[in-house]
């Protein structure tokens, strides 16, 4: 099974700040990831595919990056909607297989 | 629009089975494949299986092999994941979610999710 690790799990940032958040592959899967974005007691909300595509209506401020076993998800102007739970998700093979999560929390 | 709708939460002593509905609305329900991810309380997201529905092939993630089916009505338009010898531990939400190409080079990802159904496991 491929195993995601996310990095950082926790981050305190405020708003307008600059954030990445990191998601390495056990093993490379080209560029078959998405990141989701859930709010507590929602269903996740797909935030990006394919790496570096971004979903239609997600605000532009949101970008990936990577390919193979390293990928990044970037808010560039943190916003208040934007303290979630970040979640990156590999689409390379079964069975398919979450990153354990990073919550962004205001400062 | 598109959607996803789940049946209502369940209460089950351990032991029993719960089968969870998930019915499809505003695109054509055979095209794409469903797929059943669950969390725990407080946990992250963990994938369960899937079925593609225009053929009914499955797949299941080997920690819940022999436990889980994953069915559909095509008349219906309705997916239905069934998990079996229920355990405190299952105690969780469970989301069914569409995986969809979303461009050319046939890159997936979940698009569209259900509201997500409560599973408490309790004697």
């Amino acid at each position: 099974d491929i195993q995601l690790t996310q990095s950082p799990s926790f981050l305190s940032a405020s708003v307008g700040d600059r954030v990445a958040i990191t998601c390495r592959a056990s093993q490379g899967i080209s560029n078959s990831l998405a990141w989701y974005q859930q709010k507590p007691g929602i269903a996740p909300k797909l935030l990006i595919y394919g790496a570096f595509s971004l979903q239609s209506g997600v605000p532009s401020r949101f970008s990936g990056s990577g390919s193979g076993t390293e990928f990044t998800l970037t808010i560039s102007s943190l916003q208040p909607e934007d303290f979630a739970t970040y979640y990156c998700q590999q689409l390379n093979s079964y069975p398919l297989t979450f990153g354990g999560g990073t919550r962004v929390e205001i400062k | 629009q598109v959607q996803l709708v789940q049946s209502g939460a369940e209460v089950k002593k351990p032991g029993a089975s719960v089968k969870v509905s998930c019915r499809a609305s505003g695109y054509i329900f055979s095209n794409y494949d469903i797929h059943w991810v669950r969390q725990a309380p407080g946990q992250g997201l963990e994938w369960m299986g899937r079925m593609n529905t225009g053929i009914a092939n499955t797949e299941y993630s080997q920690d819940f092999q022999g436990r889980v089916t994953i069915s559909r009505d095509t008349s219906a338009n309705t997916a239905y994941m069934e998990l079996r010898s229920l355990r405190s531990e299952d105690t969780a939400v469970y989301y069914c979610a569409r995986r969809r190409a979303l461009d050319l080079y046939y890159n997936y990802a979940m698009d569209v999710w259900g509201q997500g159904t409560t599973v408490t496991v309790s004697s």
